[in-house]
């Protein structure tokens, strides 16, 4: 049971756009920067978003983040086969002292 | 070219132990908390342990409490973790990246941690 809750799987299909959800506490997102990862198959995971909204350099504007409260939201627009993947939001839990991470989304691009 | 390469890893008994090393280049080491993070096969990421610059501060999640320990040494741009009492639920790949607990912004590999008898 992760300390972050995000749902199992989304899809959509190419060129559409898709939200991912990651629920926590005041602990955690409430007073914490957020990020987002994707792994893709078999490979290490990569930053797409800091600081809530923030995206490191060569990561397309497709991706997006936001925060309210308690929960996070990552966005992907203009969907391609390429983004098929595991996006996982993570943070830190002021009461664990400890870093935390959702359980994973896994996207399907229909 | 930031790089991070871990080693160490293999298969171990239960109880047994195993030091991971991370081998960084491409940046000011001594500038960055680093961090441990695993992932069990076929299961999601899992925070494990944080190092700040110094090595003062350490962190890590309560699975691993009093059996794993983190360090590392500015002079070789290496991160460790030492692992001791493993247990089967430990096995893991096991990645080291760059930054704390709230946002990883370089990762390594992975180096696979198998424990069974």
């Amino acid at each position: 049971q992760s300390v972050l809750t995000q749902p199992p799987s989304v899809s959509a299909a190419p060129g559409q756009k898709v939200t991912i959800s990651c629920s926590g506490s005041s602990s955690n997102i409430g007073n914490n920067f957020v990020s987002w990862y994707q792994q893709l198959p078999g490979t290490a995971p990569k930053l797409l978003i800091y600081d809530n909204y923030e995206r490191p350099s060569g990561i397309p504007d497709r991706f997006s983040g936001s925060k309210s409260g308690t929960s996070a939201t990552l966005g992907i627009t203009g969907l391609q086969t390429g983004d098929e993947a595991d996006y996982y939001c993570g943070t830190w839990d002021t009461s664990l002292s400890a870093g935390v991470f959702g359980g994973g989304t896994k996207l399907t691009v229909l | 070219e930031v790089q991070l390469v871990e080693s160490g890893g293999g298969v171990v008994q239960p109880g047994g132990s195993l030091r991971l090393s991370c081998a960084v280049s491409g940046f000011t080491f001594r500038s960055f908390w680093m961090s441990w993070v695993r992932q069990a096969p076929g299961k999601g990421l899992e925070w494990v342990a944080n190092i700040d610059q110094d090595g003062n501060k350490k962190y890590f999640v309560d699975s691993v409490k009093g059996r794993f320990t983190i360090s590392r040494d500015n002079a070789k741009n290496s991160l460790y973790l030492q692992m001791s009492s493993l247990r089967p639920e430990d096995t893991a790949v096991y990645y080291c990246g760059r930054g704390s607990g709230t946002s990883v912004d370089n990762w390594g590999q992975g180096t696979l941690v198998t424990v069974s008898s």
